[in-house]
């Protein structure tokens, strides 16, 4: 089945700075590429999502670039702020595979001040 | 429009008693999924149903875990003869039919503790 990786399991920056997120995942049939943002004690809560037949795409300060050849894709915030302060998960679903995810392990971010 | 319901929110069960977690989808939503999430680790896909059937269970323990989704009525997840590595947190999600890039709305999770 899906194995996803994430990379790295924690990440601080200074506020205003970028931070990126790296994932790999093992199915070449995977063809749909979501990114959740999970605050302590809430739900996962859907940030920004890819799929397989495009290569980039952006929502305001938040953007996902996906590489099908070598299997890998990164979320990238921009001008971070402390309220992006959460845990980042990739997920990856495969097609025919049903309609479940796989997801990283996370990324605990941290903006400070 | 409510989103996905989840209860308990927290529930507290002593080794070897049932829990049952329920969960309603959002409205319009006929398909749920749920999903444990270990302390400081990721989801991990369990089950994926749609009204009165299994779809895929692949991820479900096969003994002590059902679930099931009634004609009427909340999905339940239920873990019989609970023991502490199933403390955990239940997150439910719903979507709106089986298209390959449907967006999966979370619940707000059931956390639960086996004493």
């Amino acid at each position: 089945g899906e194995n996803v990786e994430q990379h790295p399991s924690t990440l601080s920056v200074q506020e205003g700075d970028s931070a990126v997120i790296k994932c790999t995942y093992s199915d070449s049939a995977s063809n749909y590429f979501p990114w959740y943002k999970q605050e302590l004690g809430k739900r996962p809560q859907l940030i920004i999502d890819i799929r397989s037949n495009v290569g980039e795409k952006k929502d305001q300060r938040i953007a996902v670039t996906l590489n099908k050849t070598a299997k890998h894709f990164s979320l990238h915030i921009t001008e971070t702020q402390p309220e992006d302060s959460a845990v980042y998960f990739c997920a990856a679903r495969v097609t025919g595979g049903g309609n479940k995810l796989t997801f990283g392990t996370g990324t605990q971010l941290k903006v400070e001040l | 429009n409510a989103g996905v319901m989840q209860n308990p929110r927290h529930l507290v069960r002593r080794r070897g008693q049932e829990a049952r977690l329920r969960c309603s989808p959002m409205k319009g939503h006929s398909h749920v999924y749920w999903y444990r999430q270990l302390p400081e680790e990721g989801l991990k896909f369990m089950v994926y149903l749609q009204k009165e059937n299994i779809i895929d269970e692949s991820g479900m323990p096969k003994e002590r875990f059902s679930a099931e989704f009634p004609k009427e009525g909340p999905s339940i997840l239920r873990i019989q003869q609970v023991v502490r590595g199933d403390s955990a947190a239940y997150f439910c999600a719903s979507s709106p039919s089986q298209g390959q890039y449907n967006e999966q709305f979370f619940g707000p999770g059931t956390r639960l503790t086996v004493l």
